[in-house]
């Protein structure tokens, strides 16, 4: 089976700061991990992922997010937050060895940026 | 540019009352989804189609029912409508084949449902 938690349902912090937003996943195998950023009243957006290769990902707005196979961990973080990053963020994963099978997708953790 | 559309943004209904909820995707994906978000609980998924004429339930598929008639379409039906339905809905789409690359799934924006 997978799974995904996301520890934090809100993170508070000062614009400017750097924010980190954490992910732990457990699957069976190895697996695809996803970032996603929902605005108020949107739908969610693509932010980041990570298949193989590089365990720093870079993606949109600035964001990047580390993969961390011995800790399971795919934390997603920002040098200098912006009041514009405030949205509820959400982690996917799937095990490479599923077949097609969807994403699973973590509670959420609401980002406050404080200017 | 990915595009998936849901037929609403907000809609009310009654208790009992059947309600449609229609997606389409202009990307010639393969694969489509049905979520609900709730507050505290995430995306929970409804049911899942790999392709026309194809469903799979997802983890919470009681009192839905779906329809895959055309690759672009996927429609979500409540067959009569209950106030615990009352929830977010979101459509999203996605390339087969099992591989990373194409995994990415595209959500809609969303259809707010009320049930009185």
């Amino acid at each position: 089976a997978q799974s995904v938690a996301q520890p934090e349902d809100q993170v508070n912090v000062a614009e400017g700061n750097p924010l980190t937003v954490k992910c732990t996943y457990s699957v069976s195998g190895n697996p695809y991990l996803f970032w996603y950023v929902q605005y108020p009243n949107r739908g969610l957006q693509f932010l980041l992922k990570y298949i193989t290769g590089d365990n720093l990902v870079k993606g949109s707005y600035g964001f990047e997010a580390e993969f961390n196979k011995s800790q399971t961990s795919f934390h997603l973080k920002k040098p200098s937050a912006l009041v514009s990053d405030s949205a509820l963020y959400f982690c996917a994963v799937r095990d490479k060895g599923n077949g097609n099978t969807p994403l699973v997708f973590g509670k959420g953790t609401r980002l406050s940026v404080i200017a | 540019d990915v595009k998936v559309t849901q037929s609403s943004r907000y809609l009310v209904k009654r208790t009992g009352e059947k309600v449609f909820l229609e997606c389409v995707q202009d990307m010639d994906h393969e694969n489509m989804f049905w979520y609900r978000q709730d507050p505290g609980l995430g995306l929970r998924l409804i049911y899942f189609s790999y392709d026309v004429k194809m469903k799979e339930k997802g983890d919470i598929p009681e009192g839905y029912s779906v329809s895959r008639e055309k690759k672009e379409r996927f429609s979500l039906i409540l067959e009569s409508a209950s106030t615990n339905q009352t929830s977010m809905y979101l459509c999203a789409s996605s390339f087969a084949g099992g591989q990373g690359a194409t995994d990415t799934q595209y959500f809609g924006p969303g259809t707010r449902l009320t049930v009185l």
